[in-house]
């Protein structure tokens, strides 16, 4: 039930482009997605509601393909503070049973 | 906005003994999560709370877990007897609902001995 990612690890040099994916075995409803660095707690970056849905803020974007239950969280043009650990997290339609992915690293060097 | 508050940050204890955890949600938030995160791994729902009420506490290990949210605001998180497999950080988080964005506490690293 746990929806699986990848790649689990990534390294950027500064400026390059990254993808991470998001598949879940169950219907979603919705796609959360948060970025943790070493230590801290997690950060919320986006959330989609709607199959189809496109979001993007900055330089990250994500969409949400509701039929193949899969979301995709897109970084272009990375920068230093980009590196840490994203996840996905992916809600029931009563928002129920919300489960966090296996989560990717990412390491964005100069 | 005063974020959300979690205490103690750090608690070291024996297995066999009891830990009790404390949240202060983000005023006016009515939906709050307890996660358990292992290291290395992401985190684990136990149980969200919606105002007072359980809504779901499908992985909470009830014979040693146990979570309380009284009069809608604050929760604690209680574990006894505590296990080594229980070392972990315990997150709580809070949001205006189920399809908003979570806001996380600073989390409780629990280490059993």
């Amino acid at each position: 039930q746990q929806p699986v990612q990848s790649p689990q690890a990534v390294i950027l040099r500064e400026g390059e482009d990254a993808v991470i994916n998001c598949s879940s075995s169950k219907a979603l409803y919705s796609v959360h997605w948060y970025r943790q660095k070493h230590g801290e707690a997690p950060v919320f970056l986006m959330i989609l509601l709607k199959g189809g849905e496109q979001k993007g803020h900055d330089k990250i974007s994500a969409s949400f393909n509701e039929k193949k239950q899969q979301s995709s969280l897109y970084l272009t043009a990375s920068q230093l503070s980009y590196s840490g650990t994203y996840f996905c997290g992916t809600g029931k339609n009563t928002g129920n049973q919300f489960y966090f992915g296996t989560g990717t690293s990412l390491t964005v060097i100069p | 906005e005063a974020g959300v508050a979690q205490s103690p940050r750090y608690k070291i204890i024996e297995k066999r003994q009891s830990v009790a955890f404390w949240c202060n949600p983000i005023s006016g938030h009515a939906t709050l999560y307890w996660y358990q995160q292992i290291l290395g791994q992401g985190p684990k729902l136990l149980i969200q709370f919606q105002n007072n009420g359980v809504v779901d506490d499908s992985q909470l290990p009830k014979d040693r877990f146990s979570a309380e949210r009284l009069k809608g605001v604050d929760s604690t998180l209680k574990i006894q007897p505590a296990k080594l497999e229980d070392s972990a950080v315990y997150l709580c988080a809070s949001s205006l609902g189920d399809f908003f964005e979570q806001y996380f506490g600073p989390g409780t690293r629990l280490t059993v001995t």
